[in-house]
């Protein structure tokens, strides 16, 4: 079946990377997301990667892929105190587009 | 912005009552999502959607219902409120582009059961 994990809780300086890690296990996934959710809100998606791809950059983000480890790892770059939130990794599960979503990680960021 | 909209975002309810969280979109698009969140924070698939007169279990088990009669509404029933369905919900659609399923959330409603 269809699981992701992630670790539940991230706590980082502010100005520091921080690195927020996923695993998954469905080797047919197409594509695999990160996103944001912040108190009293809903999700909001923040980047996506193909599964076909090892790397994307977009400004303080980048999403690396090891898809031989079904690895996923989320890094932002000079972390501010906005950034806290709970991020979430999802994949899409082959063609049925289903999206399955991992654990959550609790990011805070500290002065 | 999302135009997906959740309704109510807060509701208090007896156990046995029989409730409605309504879920609704503007984009047009085909697939619809319900998810329950956990308090510790975890979020679980229980129902979804490909388009109209089409539903699927997740692979949360629950006792709720949906249904898909309009491409834009996808509501989601409790026939008998328990203390266990307190929970939020979150609500989600994303269209039928292949390059990408971008998934857009509603504001969720917090459901709770007394």
């Amino acid at each position: 079946g269809e699981d992701v994990e992630q670790s539940l809780f991230l706590s980082v300086r502010e100005g520091d990377s921080s690195v927020i890690n996923c695993t998954y296990t469905d080797s047919s996934s197409t594509y695999l997301y990160w996103y944001k959710q912040e108190p009293g809100a809903g999700l909001q998606l923040l980047t996506y990667i193909f599964s076909n791809m090892d790397m994307k950059q977009d400004q303080r983000l980048t999403v690396l892929l090891n898809k031989k480890d079904k690895h996923l790892s989320l890094r932002i770059a000079d972390t501010q105190t906005g950034d806290s939130a709970i991020y979430f990794c999802a994949e899409s599960i082959g063609n049925t587009d289903k999206l399955i979503f991992g654990t959550g990680t609790r990011l805070q960021v500290f002065p | 912005e999302a135009d997906i909209y959740q309704t109510p975002r807060y509701l208090v309810i007896g156990t046995g009552k029989k409730i409605t969280l309504e879920c609704s979109q503007t984009m047009g698009h085909d697939k619809m999502y319900w998810y329950q969140q956990d308090p510790g924070m975890e979020l679980h698939l229980i129902h979804y959607s490909y388009g109209v007169n089409s539903t699927e279990k997740g692979d949360l088990s629950s006792e709720s219902t949906v249904s898909r009669i309009r491409t834009e509404h996808f509501p989601l029933t409790l026939e008998s409120a328990r203390p266990s369905h307190t929970s939020q919900y979150l609500c989600a659609s994303s269209g039928y582009s292949y390059m990408n399923t971008e998934a857009f959330f509603g504001q969720g409603t917090r459901l709770t059961v007394v």
